[in-house]
Protein backbone atom coordinates (compact mmCIF):
# COMPACT_ATOMS: atom_id res chain seq x y z
CA UNK A 1 0.00 0.00 0.00
CA UNK A 2 1.27 3.29 -0.86
CA UNK A 3 0.27 5.86 1.73
CA UNK A 4 -0.90 9.59 1.09
CA UNK A 5 -0.52 11.48 3.74
CA UNK A 6 -3.01 14.81 4.10
CA UNK A 7 -2.32 17.64 6.94
CA UNK A 8 -3.67 19.14 8.52
CA UNK A 9 -6.79 16.88 9.15
CA UNK A 10 -9.14 20.02 9.53
CA UNK A 11 -8.82 23.35 9.82
CA UNK A 12 -11.09 26.48 10.47
CA UNK A 13 -9.78 29.86 9.29
CA UNK A 14 -11.34 33.38 9.37
CA UNK A 15 -12.75 34.88 5.76
CA UNK A 16 -10.03 36.63 4.48
CA UNK A 17 -7.25 34.83 5.86
CA UNK A 18 -4.87 32.97 3.69
CA UNK A 19 -4.17 29.02 4.16
CA UNK A 20 -2.23 25.66 2.99
CA UNK A 21 -2.65 22.05 3.42
CA UNK A 22 0.64 19.39 2.74
CA UNK A 23 0.05 16.16 0.44
CA UNK A 24 3.16 13.97 1.34
CA UNK A 25 3.57 11.06 -1.03
CA UNK A 26 6.22 7.99 -1.82
CA UNK A 27 8.31 9.62 -4.45
CA UNK A 28 9.23 6.54 -6.07
CA UNK A 29 7.47 5.33 -9.38
CA UNK A 30 5.31 8.48 -9.32
CA UNK A 31 3.58 10.00 -12.30
CA UNK A 32 1.06 12.51 -11.28
CA UNK A 33 -0.33 14.20 -8.30
CA UNK A 34 -4.37 15.72 -8.35
CA UNK A 35 -6.19 18.09 -5.90
CA UNK A 36 -9.58 17.55 -5.49
CA UNK A 37 -12.22 19.72 -3.84
CA UNK A 38 -15.60 18.04 -1.78
CA UNK A 39 -18.50 19.39 -0.96
CA UNK A 40 -20.39 17.81 1.05
CA UNK A 41 -23.58 16.07 -0.80
CA UNK A 42 -21.52 16.45 -4.04
CA UNK A 43 -18.89 15.25 -6.25
CA UNK A 44 -15.27 15.29 -6.21
CA UNK A 45 -14.75 18.10 -8.47
CA UNK A 46 -11.24 18.02 -10.08
CA UNK A 47 -8.89 21.33 -9.63
CA UNK A 48 -4.92 20.18 -10.97
CA UNK A 49 -3.42 17.38 -11.92
CA UNK A 50 0.43 17.63 -11.93
CA UNK A 51 3.05 15.74 -13.24
CA UNK A 52 6.54 17.60 -13.45
CA UNK A 53 8.78 18.34 -10.29
CA UNK A 54 8.49 22.06 -9.60
CA UNK A 55 5.07 21.99 -11.40
CA UNK A 56 2.73 25.17 -10.07
CA UNK A 57 -0.69 25.32 -11.11
CA UNK A 58 -3.34 28.41 -10.53
CA UNK A 59 -6.93 28.14 -10.43
CA UNK A 60 -8.49 31.90 -9.36
CA UNK A 61 -7.26 32.42 -5.73
CA UNK A 62 -6.22 28.57 -5.06
CA UNK A 63 -3.19 27.56 -6.14
CA UNK A 64 -0.98 24.00 -5.87
CA UNK A 65 3.07 23.36 -6.06
CA UNK A 66 4.63 20.00 -6.43
CA UNK A 67 7.84 18.62 -5.17
CA UNK A 68 8.33 14.91 -6.87
CA UNK A 69 11.98 13.95 -5.11
CA UNK A 70 10.99 14.97 -1.77
CA UNK A 71 7.31 13.51 -2.38
CA UNK A 72 5.19 16.77 -1.34
CA UNK A 73 2.41 18.89 -2.58
CA UNK A 74 0.88 22.46 -0.88
CA UNK A 75 -2.36 23.95 -1.78
CA UNK A 76 -2.71 27.11 -1.34
CA UNK A 77 -5.97 29.15 -1.04
CA UNK A 78 -5.47 33.10 -0.88
CA UNK A 79 -8.32 35.21 0.94
CA UNK A 80 -10.26 32.01 1.75
CA UNK A 81 -14.09 32.64 1.72
CA UNK A 82 -17.07 30.52 2.64
CA UNK A 83 -17.81 29.15 -0.65
CA UNK A 84 -14.02 27.59 -0.10
CA UNK A 85 -15.12 25.08 2.70
CA UNK A 86 -14.69 21.96 1.68
CA UNK A 87 -12.60 18.66 1.58
CA UNK A 88 -9.91 18.83 -0.23
CA UNK A 89 -8.01 15.20 -1.41
CA UNK A 90 -5.54 14.95 -3.15
CA UNK A 91 -4.40 11.20 -5.07
CA UNK A 92 -1.12 10.13 -6.21
CA UNK A 93 -0.89 8.36 -9.32
CA UNK A 94 -4.70 8.88 -9.87
CA UNK A 95 -6.27 6.14 -7.26
CA UNK A 96 -4.25 6.69 -4.24
CA UNK A 97 -5.73 8.82 -2.05
CA UNK A 98 -5.37 10.79 1.24
CA UNK A 99 -7.44 10.95 3.87
CA UNK A 100 -8.41 14.72 2.80
CA UNK A 101 -8.23 17.91 5.02
CA UNK A 102 -12.00 19.62 5.88
CA UNK A 103 -11.95 23.44 5.63
CA UNK A 104 -14.16 25.64 7.45
CA UNK A 105 -14.06 29.38 6.44
CA UNK A 106 -15.91 31.32 9.15
CA UNK A 107 -17.86 34.28 8.02
CA UNK B 1 -20.38 18.91 -18.88
CA UNK B 2 -18.78 15.97 -17.63
CA UNK B 3 -21.75 14.86 -14.99
CA UNK B 4 -21.81 11.37 -13.42
CA UNK B 5 -24.66 10.83 -11.29
CA UNK B 6 -25.50 7.59 -8.67
CA UNK B 7 -28.01 6.12 -7.83
CA UNK B 8 -29.67 5.41 -5.00
CA UNK B 9 -27.71 8.38 -2.74
CA UNK B 10 -28.50 6.18 0.11
CA UNK B 11 -29.59 2.78 0.72
CA UNK B 12 -30.67 1.01 3.71
CA UNK B 13 -31.15 -3.05 3.51
CA UNK B 14 -31.40 -6.05 5.80
CA UNK B 15 -28.35 -8.41 6.38
CA UNK B 16 -28.06 -10.85 3.51
CA UNK B 17 -29.85 -9.12 0.68
CA UNK B 18 -28.19 -7.70 -2.11
CA UNK B 19 -28.19 -3.76 -3.22
CA UNK B 20 -27.55 -2.67 -7.05
CA UNK B 21 -25.75 1.20 -7.34
CA UNK B 22 -25.71 2.45 -10.62
CA UNK B 23 -23.26 4.80 -11.86
CA UNK B 24 -23.72 7.08 -15.31
CA UNK B 25 -21.73 9.22 -17.18
CA UNK B 26 -24.59 11.71 -18.36
CA UNK B 27 -23.03 13.44 -21.37
CA UNK B 28 -20.12 11.75 -21.63
CA UNK B 29 -19.14 8.03 -22.75
CA UNK B 30 -16.85 6.30 -20.52
CA UNK B 31 -15.24 3.58 -21.61
CA UNK B 32 -13.50 2.80 -18.15
CA UNK B 33 -15.08 3.77 -14.90
CA UNK B 34 -13.87 2.91 -11.34
CA UNK B 35 -15.64 1.87 -8.00
CA UNK B 36 -14.30 2.90 -4.61
CA UNK B 37 -15.09 3.01 -1.54
CA UNK B 38 -14.87 4.90 1.87
CA UNK B 39 -14.61 3.66 5.60
CA UNK B 40 -15.10 6.66 8.06
CA UNK B 41 -12.17 8.49 8.33
CA UNK B 42 -10.38 6.55 5.71
CA UNK B 43 -9.29 7.59 2.53
CA UNK B 44 -11.36 6.21 -0.68
CA UNK B 45 -10.07 2.92 -1.55
CA UNK B 46 -9.87 1.89 -5.23
CA UNK B 47 -12.21 -1.65 -5.26
CA UNK B 48 -12.19 -2.22 -8.84
CA UNK B 49 -12.06 -0.76 -12.39
CA UNK B 50 -14.87 -1.56 -14.30
CA UNK B 51 -14.40 -1.67 -18.60
CA UNK B 52 -17.00 -1.69 -20.87
CA UNK B 53 -17.75 -5.31 -22.78
CA UNK B 54 -15.51 -7.01 -20.32
CA UNK B 55 -14.91 -7.85 -17.34
CA UNK B 56 -13.82 -5.65 -14.14
CA UNK B 57 -10.35 -5.77 -12.34
CA UNK B 58 -10.75 -6.09 -8.85
CA UNK B 59 -7.71 -4.76 -6.33
CA UNK B 60 -6.52 -6.78 -4.21
CA UNK B 61 -7.93 -8.33 -0.95
CA UNK B 62 -11.78 -7.56 -3.11
CA UNK B 63 -14.19 -10.15 -3.25
CA UNK B 64 -14.90 -10.37 -7.24
CA UNK B 65 -17.66 -12.69 -5.91
CA UNK B 66 -19.03 -10.12 -3.68
CA UNK B 67 -19.23 -7.05 -5.61
CA UNK B 68 -20.16 -7.98 -9.13
CA UNK B 69 -19.80 -5.35 -11.39
CA UNK B 70 -21.38 -4.69 -14.77
CA UNK B 71 -20.27 -2.39 -17.47
CA UNK B 72 -22.87 -2.82 -20.34
CA UNK B 73 -23.00 0.31 -21.86
CA UNK B 74 -20.49 3.18 -22.10
CA UNK B 75 -22.85 5.51 -19.87
CA UNK B 76 -23.53 2.81 -17.48
CA UNK B 77 -21.68 0.74 -14.77
CA UNK B 78 -23.38 -0.90 -12.06
CA UNK B 79 -22.00 -2.11 -8.49
CA UNK B 80 -24.26 -5.25 -6.80
CA UNK B 81 -22.95 -5.79 -3.22
CA UNK B 82 -24.64 -9.46 -2.85
CA UNK B 83 -25.46 -10.86 0.45
CA UNK B 84 -24.55 -7.79 2.40
CA UNK B 85 -23.77 -7.93 6.07
CA UNK B 86 -22.99 -5.05 8.38
CA UNK B 87 -19.73 -4.77 7.78
CA UNK B 88 -20.35 -3.78 3.98
CA UNK B 89 -21.76 -0.63 5.04
CA UNK B 90 -19.72 1.99 3.80
CA UNK B 91 -19.82 5.06 1.24
CA UNK B 92 -19.44 3.79 -1.97
CA UNK B 93 -18.69 6.15 -5.01
CA UNK B 94 -17.92 5.75 -8.90
CA UNK B 95 -15.71 7.82 -11.16
CA UNK B 96 -15.55 7.87 -14.99
CA UNK B 97 -13.00 8.29 -17.65
CA UNK B 98 -14.25 10.15 -20.70
CA UNK B 99 -13.39 7.86 -24.03
CA UNK B 100 -10.45 8.70 -25.29
CA UNK B 101 -8.62 10.29 -22.23
CA UNK B 102 -5.28 9.25 -21.00
CA UNK B 103 -4.60 8.60 -17.43
CA UNK B 104 -3.09 11.94 -16.62
CA UNK B 105 -6.64 13.41 -16.80
CA UNK B 106 -9.24 14.02 -14.31
CA UNK B 107 -11.63 11.11 -13.31
CA UNK B 108 -15.50 12.64 -12.90
CA UNK B 109 -16.98 11.28 -9.85
CA UNK B 110 -20.15 10.81 -8.96
CA UNK B 111 -21.72 11.99 -5.76
CA UNK B 112 -21.55 8.51 -4.14
CA UNK B 113 -23.85 6.02 -2.20
CA UNK B 114 -24.20 5.50 1.55
CA UNK B 115 -24.40 2.02 2.31
CA UNK B 116 -26.23 0.80 5.94
CA UNK B 117 -26.63 -2.61 6.32
CA UNK B 118 -29.02 -3.53 9.44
Amino acid sequence: ILNVEQSPQSLHVQEGDSTNFTCSFPSSNFYALHWYRWETAKSPEALFVMTLNGDEKKKGRISATLNTKEGYSYLYIKGSQPEDSATYLCARNQFYFGTGTSLTVIP
Amino acid sequence: GAVVSQHPSWVICKSGTSVKIECRSLDFQATTMFWYRQFPKQSLMLMATSNEGSKATYEQGVEKDKFLINHASLTLSTLTVTSAHPEDSSFYICSARPQGRSSYNEQFFGPGTRLTVL
